[in-house]
């Protein structure tokens, strides 16, 4: 299995453009994690899917930010618009069914918004 | 809510020898998951050994094994016969073990040196 997929690995944008990072979750997988990394934050869970229906949004900083799930195999985070402050590495993670108890980490989108 | 604890910015130690990394968190549930992950400078995060709270016994994987104090709410890592590719920023994570999937809440992490 090619693991969770994550593009671009790499974004650079300006400020107020729309950005829009990519996940595919490995297959067969049925929960979906988003997650940041900043020096200052560290790792927060900013939204995560269960049978592509989000569960817990709690984490997305502000309504800039949205994802969705459309299927199985793929999930959107969006920043529209985005903020220098927003420059971060963005993580997504998946969890097999029925096997709660791993995550799964792609290898991370580091966008910077200058 | 629960909280996860690094006090450790920073660790150090030379090839060969055994390093103990320390997390602590907070809880009032009594069933729930832990887990050491690694973010060498690759960036992708990988477990590397998890914890049941309902188990007594502590994890371990290889080189890798946990000293697990429930009712201290303590969950170090052990890294025996360090190696130079275990340098990486580690990670200690906390989920509950209600539902069909839930989150992890992550430690702000150590960091690892491994000198010659």
């Amino acid at each position: 299995d090619a693991g969770v997929i994550q593009s671009p690995r790499h974004e650079v944008t300006e400020m107020g453009q729309e950005v829009t990072l990519r996940c595919k979750p490995i297959s067969g997988h049925n929960s979906l994690f988003w997650y940041r990394q900043t020096m200052m934050r560290g790792l927060e869970l900013l939204i995560y899917f269960n049978n592509n229906v989000p569960i817990d949004d709690s984490g997305m900083p502000e309504d800039r930010f949205s994802a969705k799930m459309p299927n199985a195999s793929f999930s959107t985070l969006k920043i529209q618009p985005s903020e220098p402050r927003d420059s971060a590495v963005y993580f997504c993670a998946s969890t097999p069914a029925g096997k709660i108890d791993e995550q799964y980490f792609g290898p991370g989108t580091r966008l910077t918004v200058t | 809510a629960q909280t996860v604890t690094q006090s450790q910015p920073e660790m150090s130690v030379q090839e060969a020898e055994t390093v103990t990394l320390s997390c602590t968190y907070d809880t009032s549930e009594s069933d729930y998951y832990l887990f050491w992950y690694k973010q060498p400078p690759s960036r992708q995060m990988i477990l590397v050994i998890r914890q049941e709270a309902y188990k007594q016994q502590n994890a371990t994987e290889n080189r890798f094994s946990v000293n697990f104090q429930k009712a201290a709410k303590s969950f170090s890592l052990k890294i025996s016969d360090s190696q130079l590719g275990d340098a990486a920023m580690y990670f200690c994570a906390y989920r509950s073990f209600t539902g069909t999937a839930s989150k992890l809440t992550f430690g702000t992490g150590t960091r690892l040196q491994v000198t010659l």
